[in-house]
């Protein structure tokens, strides 16, 4: 595609209720991350792909975490028994995945999925 | 934490005025990028500075890095209303693709 798309944009649910959220990268693109962002708060890192495999889980804060990639394309974060402090803006970003010469290694984010957590 | 720290956490200055934005991490580090983010989104990339470099220009932007301080600065010149963000700087951990974002800058510049 010609961007980042995360869905859903915006996702309202009871606490203690499974929610999952989708992340299409840009066509190519071998990286994919997601961030999660509280309001008003910096970036906190959550999980990176490098194709399907996921070198680096270390920031998922809790088993009800997990996320998934299949055919190096789509990703999705789900979330199980959802609490109040999951309440976040979720954001994805690509990148090529490989630094070259005329690659700058940038992130190309989505515009987010907001989860408000009753 | 995995997060980089950034000072300060507002700036609040006059269109035309110069803002500077500092960043400061703890690992070793492949490059150093800045990012902007408006209404609490998706954040766009602005600038990237490699390990091996200390000072990056485009266009108003200047980015200085010295890796002995693990730290980082973004200077803005001839800010216009149209810079009013949020800016995050990024470091790259040195072998591999990890992103550590910073806390961030929220700036706001006044027309």
């Amino acid at each position: 595609g010609a961007g980042v798309s995360q869905s859903p944009s915006n996702k309202v649910t009871e606490k203690g209720k499974d929610v999952e959220l989708r992340c299409d990268p840009i066509s190519g693109h071998t990286a994919l991350y997601w961030y999660r962002q509280s309001l008003g708060q910096g970036l906190e890192f959550l999980i990176y792909f490098q194709g399907n495999s996921a070198p680096d889980k270390s920031g998922l804060p809790s088993d009800r975490f997990s996320a998934e990639r299949t055919g190096g394309s789509v990703s999705t974060l789900t979330i199980q028994r959802t609490q109040q402090e999951d309440s976040a803006v979720y954001l994805c970003a690509s990148s090529p995945g490989v630094w070259t010469r005329s690659n700058t290694g940038e992130l190309f984010f989505g515009e987010g999925s907001r989860l408000t957590v009753l | 934490s995995q997060q980089g720290e950034e000072d300060p956490q507002a700036l609040s200055i006059q269109e035309g005025e110069n803002a500077t934005m500092n960043c400061s991490y703890k690992t070793s580090i492949n490059n150093l990028q800045w990012y902007r983010q408006n209404s609490g989104r998706g954040l766009v990339h602005l600038i990237l500075i490699r390990s091996n470099e200390r000072e990056k220009h485009s266009g108003r932007l200047r980015v200085t890095l010295d890796t002995s301080k693990k730290s980082s600065s973004l200077l803005i010149t001839a800010s216009r209303a149209a810079d009013t963000a949020s800016y995050f700087c990024a470091m790259v951990t040195s072998g591999t693709y990890k992103y550590i974002f910073g806390t961030g800058t929220r700036l706001k510049v006044l027309a």
